[in-house]
Parts: structure tokens; sequence; C-alpha cells
């Protein structure tokens, strides 16, 4: 049971390089997400995909774009990396959006350095 | 504007004695709390949630408390035990809008 797999787990860019961070799950959820952690931070909301074919801007979604590949996976796109984007990145889903609980299941991490 | 505040940091706590985390929110539209832990390495896990129209849920060790009127929620564990040494995040849900705003987390660290 994998849950939410995410790729790579570690990535060194330098700046102005481009990547793309992978996310898969296979619980069938409706909704992803995609979120970064700063050092003494909580979890910032990037962009999320409420359901298969959406893709909706979070808090903090510059310089990052989405694709919402299929219902199980959700990529995110780093066009071209700047230190600032030094941070790990989570990808989550859940079963759905607009319910009151909703649990949000997280993968293990992206740990991302731009020098 | 920071919608979901933890205040501490860090707690630190004996073995078999009570942890107390707290959270506070300022948005009265948040109508749904979840508590997640996490450990090093790993993403966060679901721990135990709340609706708004409740005062109170409880698992096991884990209870969550609610005062809706003072915008503030906790998370109680006893007895703590060393595995439950890990960062715990706040989360708070307007339904209607349908994501959560997390808190910055408290490192809770059960010293055996």
């Amino acid at each position: 049971n994998a849950g939410v797999t995410q790729t790579p787990k570690f990535q060194v860019l330098k700046t102005g390089q481009s990547m793309t961070l992978q996310c898969a799950q296979d619980m069938n959820h409706n909704s992803m997400y995609w979120y970064r952690q700063d050092p003494g931070m909580g979890l910032r909301l990037i962009y999320y995909s409420a359901s298969e074919g959406t893709t909706d801007k979070g808090e903090v979604p510059n310089g990052y774009n989405v694709s919402r590949l299929n219902k199980r996976e959700f990529s995110l796109r780093l066009e071209s990396a700047a230190p600032s984007q030094t941070s790990v990145y989570f990808c989550a889903s859940s079963e759905q959006l607009l319910i009151a609980k909703n649990i949000q299941y997280f993968g293990a991490g992206t740990r991302l350095s731009v020098l | 504007d920071q919608q979901v505040k933890q205040n501490s940091p860090s707690l630190s706590v004996q073995e078999g004695r009570i942890s107390i985390l707290n959270c506070d929110y300022t948005n009265s539209m948040f109508d749904y709390f979840l508590w997640y832990k996490k450990y090093p390495a790993e993403g966060p896990t679901f721990l135990i949630s709340i609706s708004s129209i409740k005062d109170k849920n409880e698992d096991g060790r884990f209870t969550v408390f609610l005062n809706k009127s003072a915008k503030h929620l906790s998370l109680h564990i006893v007895p703590s035990q060393p595995g439950d040494s890990a960062v715990y995040f706040c989360a708070a849900t307007d339904t209607n809008a349908g994501k959560s705003t997390f808190g910055d987390g408290t490192t809770l660290t059960v010293k055996p």
C-alpha cells in the first residue's frame, strides 16, 4: 500500500535550471495538493487540484506550474529555479476537497536545494 | 496575516506525563480542525480531528479540545511516550473553501 509517492526524494539545482516534481497516489482520491515547508514554518499551499482536469492557485504559486495528468498524478514544475525555492516539497491527496473531514495523506517529501 | 498560530515552537515533557499542545486561529469561518504528526524525513500523518459543533474529541491517549469563543484548540496526550516525539501541526478548514490552513508546528520531545 504505497499511498502517495513522490519522486525524486532529493534534488540539487543551479539557479535558472528547470525541473518537475512527480507525485502519484493510489487511493483513488479526487483532490491533490502541493505544499512547501521552509525551516520553522508550516505547510504553505502552492497549488491544488480539486478534481481531475482542474487546478487552482494556493497561497504561494509564483514561480511554479502544475499539471493534473490524470486522477492519479499531479506534477509540480519549476521553470527557472531560484534560491528562494529551496525547501521541502510535499504532495498530498484527499478523498474530496469540499467535505468537512478533509483528511490529507502526504508523501514523504522532496528536499530541493537551489544553488 | 497568519490565520492559524502555534505559539510554542517546542515542548519538552517527561515520559508518562501530559503533553498539551496549543493552537489559536483567527478566521471564524473555520469549521473543522485537524492535528497532524510528522516524524523527520517523513510526510505529516493525520492524528485526530474535531468539528466546530463539538468541544471535545477523544481517541485513545489523544484528546482534542475546542473553545470556539476563544478561537483556541489544544491537543492533550496522556500519558506521553518517547514515540510521541515529533512535530505536531494544527490545521483549520473552511469547508466551503475546502482548503486547510496549517500552523507552523510544535516540536514535542518526550524524555524517557
